[in-house]
């Protein structure tokens, strides 16, 4: 959506590589989630921040997988060492205040060869 | 924990046919919203609907119409005589409200989409 934006959207990766996938939201909001939505799939819940509070990492599926965010602001999902089984579209969303739905970016598109 | 339901993988329809997309929520929160999106071939998700527990009122919005039955642990959500810019995975999403209004943020819990196909 026009308030997050992703980057790349496409990002193709040989196995065993690391991956880094950057959500920046355009207008400042307290609360951002990452999600993974492979192939047929639902969205899969991931992490999220929440202002200065530690993230809930609950949903990261391994270790490999790591996210931080800077300044209350930019985010960064990192994979490590990538497997075949992360090719997925990872989506970033923040939560409005106003109606309090989340709007979603348009994802990037993770393809591990 | 929380579990939503979409029975329906796919549906196909003729454009001008009404067609309704159900889902099935399970939650031990007494307080909690629903929410509907739409996922175009584009991608993007597209906020549709927000719904909270305590709001049973059914709500129209041009040629939506969602149906909320506490009772039945049920969403359902109704496209009146559809046309193809309908056809997208329609996803339906539940999250405790509690965190939202105190300002929090909380995961939303999706069920597995349901691929609709809006024929000429």
């Amino acid at each position: 959506g026009a308030g997050v934006s992703q980057s790349p959207s496409n990002k193709v990766t040989e196995k065993g590589k690391d991956v880094e996938l950057r959500c920046d939201p355009i207008s400042g909001h307290t609360a951002l989630y990452w999600y993974r939505q492979s192939l047929g799939q639902g969205l899969e819940f991931l992490i999220y921040f929440q202002g200065n509070s530690a993230p809930d990492k609950s949903g990261l599926p391994s270790d490999r997988f790591s996210a931080e965010r800077t300044g209350g602001s930019v985010s960064t999902l990192t994979i490590q060492r990538t497997q075949q089984e992360d090719s997925a579209v990872y989506l970033c969303a923040v939560k409005e205040t106003t109606n309090y739905g989340y709007t979603f970016g348009s994802g990037t598109r993770l393809t591990v060869v | 924990a929380q579990k939503v339901t979409q029975a329906q993988t796919e549906i196909s329809v003729v454009e001008k046919e009404d067609v309704t997309l159900d889902c099935v929520y399970e939650t031990r929160d007494t307080t909690y919203y629903l929410f509907w999106y739409k996922q175009p071939p584009s991608g993007e998700l597209v906020f549709l609907i927000r719904r909270n527990s305590f709001d049973e009122q059914n709500e129209i919005s041009g040629r939506y119409s969602w149906n909320f039955q506490k009772s039945t642990s049920s969403f359902n959500f109704t496209i009146t005589a559809s046309q193809v810019v309908d056809s997208a995975v329609y996803f339906c999403a539940l999250s405790e409200a509690r965190k939202i209004l105190t300002g929090g943020g909380n995961k939303l819990t999706f069920g597995t989409g349901t691929q609709l196909k809006v024929e000429l």
